[in-house]
Parts: structure tokens; C-alpha cells; sequence
């Protein structure tokens, strides 16, 4: 997705926090997404924060809204190996969503 | 709740031949599901949308008459990529939206079918 950007790699020590970072150009959108991806798999739905939220937290999860900036980042405490995935955030356009290519979390012992 | 599964998770098949690809919603009903594509370390491209009871919506440059979909129930979309080539060797990814619900909430998506074309 050209609309939506995302860095392509983190590299994060277990059990510190991960930062991965996205940003959007429809400054329309309603929802903005965090999907994770593990190997061979689909997509898990990880949490969505509408437009109009600034912040949003669930459990180890918190998503940050900046909607000045079309800036959107999703903050993992104390990140697991089992966080290691692939994440898309992706933005709702219309009746689609636009996903960002993925950022590919690794996380070393 | 809103397992999203499709099947088969891999085929092989010969060039030329066609396959078939399910996606069914096994605990909710879904009148719109989406048909998305992903090559190796890149983003879903979505392919089509597919309404239960009538025509699949398809994004441009996605040839209709190549991957064809149908939406035959509340529960079961299907897309055949006929007279496949290597070219479509892929990763095909639905999704689902549960009926009632407006087009903001969340798809579900089934864990994906790698298709290889020899």
C-alpha cells in the first residue's frame, strides 16, 4: 500500500518495549489498524483505535494517534519472542483497507 | 468468536489447470468478504470484494475472468484462479466482515492459501 508506510525491520531485546511506527495519508480515515502476521499465516486482528482517540491501551498493547501528523505507532511492553511477527497497520478507505508493507519484528534473547 | 477459515492452506498444481479456494466464516454470518493477495515480504493487495448473493467487486487490473469468485452463501466465498501460470503463484488471504455490522468494524482474516504453479 503506497498510502500507508511503515520502517520494514525492528530488532528488539526480550523483554524490553517495541515501537513500530506507521504513517497514513487519507486523512479521512475512520479506523486505523494494527495487524500481526505470523509465518505461513493470516492476519490477526491485534486492536484499532478510531480517529478521534488520541491513545488507546490493551493489556501490553497501546496504540498512539496523531492525527495532525497521520502518525500511528503501536507500543509492545515487554516484548516476548512470541511477538516476533510481522505487523501491518493499515488504514480504512472507503469500503477497503490500505495496508502498510509490514514491519518484521525480531526479538533476540 | 469470527474464525475465518479457508482451505486448502497449500496447493500445488500444473500450469494450465484451474483451483479452487475456500473461505467460509464457521461461527458468524458474512455478507461481504474480501479476496487479498500477498507476495513474498509485501503488503496484501486486495483483490476483489465479494458480496454474498451477487457480483465479486474486483480492483482494477484484476482479471475477472482469471480469478473468479463466487459468493454462494452467507458463509462460503470461493475463488478459482483458472488456467493458472506460474505468474499467480502466490499467497491468497481472505477476509470476512460479520453480517449487521457497518463497514468500519474489523474483517477477520482466514490463516491464508500458498498457491505454487509448476
Amino acid at each position: 500500500g503506497e498510502d500507508v508506510e511503515q520502517s520494514l525491520f525492528l530488532s528488539v531485546r526480550e523483554g524490553d518495549s517495541s515501537v513500530i511506527n506507521c504513517t497514513y495519508t487519507d486523512s479521512s480515515s475512520t479506523y486505523l489498524y494494527w495487524y500481526k502476521q505470523e509465518p505461513g499465516a493470516g492476519l490477526q486482528l491485534l486492536t484499532y483505535i478510531f480517529s478521534n482517540m488520541d491513545m488507546k491501551q490493551d493489556q501490553r498493547l497501546t496504540v498512539l494517534l496523531n492525527k495532525k501528523d497521520k502518525h500511528l505507532s503501536l507500543r509492545i511492553a515487554d516484548t516476548q519472542t512470541g511477538d516476533s511477527a510481522i505487523y501491518f497497520c493499515a488504514e480504512r478507505n472507503d469500503y477497503k483497507l490500505s495496508f502498510g508493507a509490514g514491519t518484521t519484528v525480531t526479538v533476540r534473547a | 468468536g469470527a474464525v475465518v477459515s479457508q482451505h486448502p492452506s497449500w496447493v500445488i498444481c500444473k500450469s494450465g489447470t484451474s483451483v479452487k479456494i475456500e473461505c467460509r466464516s464457521l461461527d458468524f454470518q458474512a455478507t461481504t468478504m474480501f479476496w487479498y493477495r500477498q507476495f513474498p515480504k509485501q503488503s496484501l493487495m486486495l483483490m476483489a470484494t465479494s458480496n454474498e448473493g451477487s457480483k465479486a467487486t474486483y480492483e482494477q487490473g484484476v482479471e475477472k475472468d482469471k480469478f473468479l469468485i463466487n459468493h454462494a452463501s452467507l458463509t462460503l466465498s470461493t475463488l478459482t484462479v483458472t488456467s493458472a501460470h506460474p505468474e499467480d503463484s502466490s499467497f491468497y488471504i481472505c477476509s470476512a466482515r460479520r453480517q449487521g455490522l457497518s463497514y468500519n468494524s474489523p474483517l477477520h482474516f482466514g490463516n491464508g492459501t500458498r498457491l505454487t504453479v509448476t
